[in-house]
């Protein structure tokens, strides 16, 4: 089954503790990225790589880092959390930026930084 | 830079009632435009698309959207709603050069409440 998949799916973390969000999909895609999604502002993006090697900064990389070593895998990493990333994070993925198909989107990963 | 507005954060409608999802966008370039639906507690997936051709689209569950080019909306619809159309709508554009080509940028949101 093609799907995009994130762990954990919930997740209560204290301010400063290092934490790591992963991604992985099935479908051989190129481009992935990371989104936040808070009330009122729907999602935007963190950071997203078009291929192997290549990332880059979305509209709110502040705070993010990713990485993308495997084309199937595109890790979040937050070195030193605080509250205000307090939020639903989604991973999605798409063949070439997804000009012409739509992006599949993970479950989604609740994360409470206290 | 793109950018996309839903006119309604909320949306309460009564079940076998009309209901339509108000979206406009802003673009210096050419747009294609989505509409994602999220049911509570899953991930967006994506309900119709528009690329080319017919300004009226049609998606899963009975929805569909028509693109005006020259009031740059793309407003969701569906005859008669049910239940279990309660979600939250998400109007996205993916731009097609520019800068920020590929790109693809998310409204607000619009929470859909069917009542029975």
């Amino acid at each position: 089954e093609a799907q995009v998949t994130q762990n954990p799916r919930y997740l209560i973390t204290v301010t400063g503790k290092k934490l790591t969000v992963t991604c992985s999909q099935n479908m051989n895609h190129e481009y992935m990225s990371w989104y936040r999604q808070d009330p009122g502002l729907g999602l935007r993006q963190i950071y997203y790589s078009m291929n192997v090697e290549v990332t880059d900064k979305g509209d709110v990389p502040e705070g993010y880092k990713v990485s993308r070593k495997e084309k199937r895998n595109f890790p979040l990493i937050l070195e030193s959390p605080s509250p205000n990333q307090t939020s639903l994070y989604f991973c999605a993925s798409s063949p070439y930026r997804g000009l012409y198909t739509e992006a599949f989107f993970g479950q989604g990963t609740r994360l409470t930084v206290v | 830079a793109q950018s996309v507005t839903q006119l309604d954060s909320q949306v309460p409608v009564f079940e076998e009632a009309p209901v339509e999802l108000r979206c406009n966008y802003s673009s210096s370039v050419s747009v294609y435009l989505f509409w994602y639906v999220q049911y509570p507690n899953q991930g967006l997936q994506l309900l119709l698309k528009y690329l080319s051709g017919s300004t009226l689209v049609k998606g899963i569950n009975g929805f569909e959207a028509e693109f005006n080019k020259s009031q740059t909306s793309f407003h969701l619809r569906k005859p008669s709603v049910h239940i279990s159309d309660t979600a939250e709508y998400f109007c996205a554009v993916i731009t097609t050069g520019g800068t920020s080509y590929g790109k693809l940028t998310f409204g607000q949101g619009t929470i859909l409440t069917v009542h029975p």
